[in-house]
């Protein structure tokens, strides 16, 4: 059973760009989450999503960010006109079906790291 | 709101020695703890969950940890370190699909 997968690892962009970061959950997951980790931080919640829904994006920059996860294929984080400040690492995690209250453990991505230039 | 703390930015162990890591959580109700080790440049990996029942848990790599209420703590430990288990250590507390993150606790092993 593969992991979760991220693509690309490293991504290199110029000021004023598009970043787009994808996710494919562990197959049988359902639920992705995308955390940012900026250097000597720990990881930081940006938003979660089940199939075709955005089910938590509290953490998510207002502006210039935003999420999906069609109902075919992988899960996307994209960020519009980048500036340097959007430099960091960007982990996708996944976790099967949440019954009741429960929280499930999340199983993460090896992350792609963003260098804005 | 719930929050997780690591008291600790760094620790240097030796090689053979004991090590633990601190793990402090604000939360409600019990909440889900985990912890995770990262390696450099690579994603997290799951070391031990608690989730209910025996306050002791055993995870992958010889760690443990423990829960215990009354002091809002989860602390991760491991007998004696490998050079191996040089990386940094996240804790986290999850609630309805939500992971909080501590800052991490980056480990050095020593010969």
């Amino acid at each position: 059973n593969a992991g979760v997968m991220q693509n690309p690892r490293h991504l290199v962009r110029r000021r004023g760009q598009e970043a787009r970061l994808r996710c494919s959950p562990m197959k049988g997951h359902s639920h992705v989450y995308w955390y940012r980790q900026l250097p000597e931080e720990g990881l930081k919640f940006m938003v979660y999503l089940q199939k075709e829904n955005i089910i938590d994006e509290s953490g998510m920059p207002k502006e210039r960010f935003s999420a999906e996860f069609p109902k075919e294929g992988p899960s996307i984080l994209r960020i519009q006109q980048v500036v340097r400040g959007d430099s960091a690492a960007y982990f996708c995690a996944s976790s099967p079906v949440i019954a009741g209250d429960s929280t499930d453990t999340q199983y993460f991505g090896p992350g792609t790291r963003l260098t804005v230039l | 709101a719930q929050s997780v703390t690591q008291p600790d930015i760094h620790i240097t162990v030796s090689e053979g020695a004991s090590l633990e890591l601190r793990c402090n959580y604000s939360y409600g109700a019990t909440p889900y703890l985990f912890w995770y080790v990262q390696s450099p440049g690579q994603g997290l990996q799951l070391l031990l969950k608690y989730f209910s029942g025996d306050t002791l848990v055993q995870g992958i790599k010889g760690f443990e940890a423990e829960f215990k209420r009354s002091q809002s703590s989860f602390n991760l430990r491991k007998p004696s370190v490998h050079w191996s288990d040089a990386a940094e250590y996240f804790c986290a507390v999850g609630a309805q699909g939500k992971f909080q993150f501590g800052a991490g606790t980056q480990v050095v092993v020593t010969p």
